[in-house]
């Protein structure tokens, strides 16, 4: 069955610095992929998304991230994190069911900035 | 160009009670996903709608139920509520079944006491 993992429950960065967040996925196919920003009390912004082609998809707000086959994962980067950065971050693969799809999440990585 | 809009905002119910969620799709958008996200995790998927009728359901009860209307906005209707119905619950919209990246709203924050 499909499923996201995101291994870091917390993360706290330093303003100025680069970020990773990492997420691995199970899934048979290749997957369609995306990274979502929620800040506290906000619904899901999408960032970026992964369908196919180039490996390394560009997004909004700087961040980018990059589809390794080989290791099942779609790790998010940014080289220059800001204190507008914090938030909960969350990675999630489509699951398609007769031609209609639903997102599967993983369980999200909250980023703290630290000035 | 409105995005997804959810009504209400906050919303404070009693066990037993029933509730009525709304959203409207973002303009051009046709199918409507409803997903349930509890605190301090990532958001579940309730079920989906297209064409006005239920495509998929995730693991949720039949308390959980919902309705399109014919200009594509949705209502998610949870009878019978318990204290565990407390969460956001966040609709997406997106053009078409998919896979098709879906665009949220800013949610319900439904509190069952």
């Amino acid at each position: 069955a499909q499923s996201v993992t995101q291994p870091d429950i917390h993360i706290t960065v330093s303003e100025g610095a680069s970020l990773e967040l990492r997420c691995n996925y199970s899934y048979g196919a290749t997957p369609y992929l995306f990274w979502y920003v929620q800040s506290p009390g906000q619904g899901l912004q999408l960032l970026l998304k992964y369908f196919s082609g180039d490996t390394l998809v560009q997004g909004i707000k700087g961040f980018e991230a990059e589809f390794k086959r080989s290791q099942s994962s779609f790790n998010l980067r940014k080289p220059s994190v800001h204190w507008s950065d914090a938030a909960e971050y969350f990675c999630a693969v489509v699951k398609m069911n007769t031609g209609f799809q639903k997102l599967v999440f993983g369980t999200g990585t909250r980023l703290l900035v630290s000035p | 160009d409105a995005g997804v809009t959810q009504s209400p905002t906050h919303l404070i119910k009693t066990r037993g009670q029933q509730v009525t969620l709304r959203c409207s799709p973002k303009s051009g958008h046709d199918t409507v996903s409803w997903y349930q996200q509890a605190l301090g995790q990532g958001p579940q998927f309730i079920f989906q709608y297209y064409e006005e009728e239920e495509r998929q359901r995730g693991n949720f009860p039949d308390r959980f139920s919902g309705h399109q209307f014919p200009n594509y906005s949705s209502e998610l209707n949870v009878n019978a509520l318990l204290l565990g119905d407390s969460a956001l619950y966040l609709c997406a919209s997106s053009l078409g079944t998919g896979p098709y990246e879906q665009y949220f709203g800013p949610g319900t924050r439904l509190t069952v006491t």
